[in-house]
This record gives C-alpha cells, structure tokens and sequence, in this order.
C-alpha cells in the first residue's frame, strides 16, 4: 500500500521567515496530494491540494509543489506569522482507491 | 467551521465498555471517513462510508463497526474497549465516493479509557 513520509517532525522559524515542509509518496499511483493543518483541539483543516496534472499551485502565502517522477511533494509557507503555528500533515490518494494516507506531521512553531 | 459536527466532544470510559460516537457531515456530503489519530500512530484511516453503503475499509479492529443513516449522519461503535483504544476520534465528509477529492474533519472526540 501507500506509505507517505513526512519531514521535517518539527520546524521552528523566526516570524517573516519561509517554512517548508517536504513528503515523499511511494506509489506512483496516487494522484491527489492534501495538505492539512491542525490546531490545538481541533481537526485537520485542508489549507491547499494539488493533483498529479500540475507542478504548483498557490493560495496567498501558501504553495504546493510537486515532482511526480522523483514522488515528492512539498509545502511552503512565506511570511510566516505566529497564527501560523500548528501541525501541518501531508497526504496522497488514488482515483482508484479508497484511502487517504498521512505523512508523520510537522509541528511548526513561529517565534514572534 | 468545516460543517462536519461529531459528538461527543470527550468521552471517559472503561475497559471492557461499548461507545458509540456520532458524526454529521457537510450539507450535500454524501461520504463519511472515520480516522483514529494516535500519538505513536498518526492519522490512520478506518472506515468508509458512501451513500449509506460501506465503501472501503482500513485498518479497523472486528471490535469496531460503523453506519450510516439515510439522513447520512454516521456512528462508530466501539467495543470491549482496551487502554490502547485511547485516542483521538475523527470524521470527515466529501461530496463523492473517491478519497481523491477534498475531505473536511470535524473536531473529533476524544476517548479516553481508565
């Protein structure tokens, strides 16, 4: 099955920095790549997805890249801000199948 | 707010016990995923609900079980609970049957087992 690996585990950066985090997918299947972020006591909230037919997409301070030959995928973050803090979680998906698999997470901490 | 509600928000229990944890999806959201989040295991996906028909299935003990309803609301039953069933419950929504397409999580319940 699917195995998502996801570093670094933890990310502290200076407020203003960029953040990035990066994962790595073994199937060559999977074609939709989530990224979540999850605050204290709450649930994973999708921040950005992308699919296997595009390289990049951006939404405001937040891009998604993604290298389908070398089966990685990595998330970025400019102008960090303390809100900014969270754990962020990868994840990979086929069309065909019925499972959404998780990378380790990353806890980021943003120092004001 | 993702739209997904799941209740109760903490449930304290015994071993041995049986809980039943609920989840409404998204207005028009026609899945339900359950999802056990776990210190030393991550996120890990258990089982799929579509329309009111199991759809997939991961890694769920026989103890546990789901529906869903035709008003699409879902419950997850959990039996003969041990201590390492202690975790973090979540529900997620998407509109179709394929795990291809974005999924929104509710706040999830948190079970702990004394």
């Amino acid at each position: 099955g699917e195995n998502v690996e996801q570093h670094p585990s933890t990310l502290s950066v200076q407020e203003g920095d960029s953040a990035v985090i990066k994962c790595t997918y073994s199937d060559s299947a999977s074609n939709y790549f989530p990224w979540y972020k999850q605050e204290l006591g709450k649930g994973p909230q999708l921040i950005i997805d992308i699919r296997s037919n595009v390289g990049e997409k951006k939404d405001q301070r937040i891009a998604v890249t993604l290298n389908k030959t070398a089966k990685h995928f990595s998330l970025h973050i400019t102008e960090t801000q303390p809100e900014d803090s969270a754990v962020y979680f990868c994840a990979a998906s086929q069309a065909a199948g019925n499972k959404l698999t998780f990378g380790g997470g990353t806890r980021v901490l943003v120092k004001p | 707010d993702s739209g997904v509600t799941q209740t109760p928000k903490h449930l304290i229990t015994a071993t041995g016990q049986r809980v039943t944890l609920r989840c409404s999806p998204r207005s028009g959201d026609l899945s339900v995923y359950w999802y056990q989040q776990s210190l030393d295991q991550g996120l890990q996906f258990l089982i799929q609900y579509y329309n009111g028909e199991e759809r997939a299935k991961g890694n769920i003990l026989e103890r546990f079980s789901a529906q869903q309803f035709p008003d699409l609301h879902s419950e997850l039953n959990l039996s003969s609970l041990e201590l390492g069933d202690s975790a973090l419950y979540f529900c997620a929504s998407s509109e179709g049957q394929n795990s291809n397409q974005p999924q929104h999580f509710g706040d999830g319940t948190r079970l702990s087992i004394l």
